[in-house]
């Protein structure tokens, strides 16, 4: 099955520096790599996702790349602010194959130093 | 999201007792997760199901059983058999058209302690 991995485990950037996470998948037919965010207490949400069609793509302050020869997927946070203090976890999936289902790597916690 | 609860927020079982988690959507989505929380291990899937009436073995199912007699609805139980059951429960659901077919939606979770 797939395995992800995610690093670093927990991460800490001056407010208004970039933030990057990286995760690594073993499962070549992986073709879905969402970022999910959750904010203490609260249930994970999605705030970006990449199919292996695409290389990068961006929304606003933050963006995931894709290397599908490595197996590699990044997020970057850029201008970080105090809100984006969370803990963020990829996932890979394989879409569209039946039985669809996500598998998340371990999460990093992000702190934003005001 | 607002359209899946989850009930109890928090839940206290003795060991050795069977409990059931709930979990029910009115998002009119076909697929439904439970996934176990724990510190440092991120998300781990336990059960799934694409469709009312049928459901997968996920990751770390020993221990654990579910049921998708209707498709708002998946309680996940927590046997007896559950080496480490304390932990976060979190179930969400996946739409099955549109844009945001793949996207997972996840409930408020349910925080169970046995001791």
């Amino acid at each position: 099955g797939e395995n992800v991995e995610q690093h670093p485990s927990t991460l800490s950037v001056q407010e208004g520096d970039s933030a990057v996470i990286k995760c690594t998948y073993s499962d070549s037919a992986s073709n879905y790599f969402p970022w999910y965010k959750q904010e203490l207490g609260k249930r994970p949400q999605l705030i970006i996702d990449i199919r292996s069609n695409v290389g990068e793509k961006k929304d606003q302050r933050i963006a995931v790349t894709l290397n599908k020869t490595a197996k590699h997927f990044s997020l970057h946070i850029t201008e970080t602010q105090p809100e984006d203090s969370a803990v963020y976890f990829c996932a890979a999936s394989r879409e569209n194959f039946g039985n669809e289902k996500l598998t998340f790597g371990t999460g990093t916690r992000l702190t934003i130093i005001p | 999201d607002g359209g899946i609860t989850q009930s109890p927020k928090y839940l206290f079982r003795k060991e050795g007792q069977n409990v059931t988690l709930s979990c029910e959507q009115n998002l009119n989505h076909d697929a439904m997760y439970w996934y176990r929380q724990d510190p440092g291990q991120g998300l781990r899937l336990i059960y799934y199901s694409q469709i009312v009436n049928d459901f997968q073995k996920g990751d770390i199912a020993e221990g654990y059983s579910v049921s998708r007699e209707k498709k708002e609805s998946f309680p996940l139980t927590v046997t007896s058999a559950q080496k480490n059951p304390t932990a976060f429960y979190l179930c969400a659901t996946r739409g099955s058209r549109g844009r945001g077919r793949h996207e997972q939606y996840f409930g408020p979770g349910t925080r169970l302690t046995v001791t």
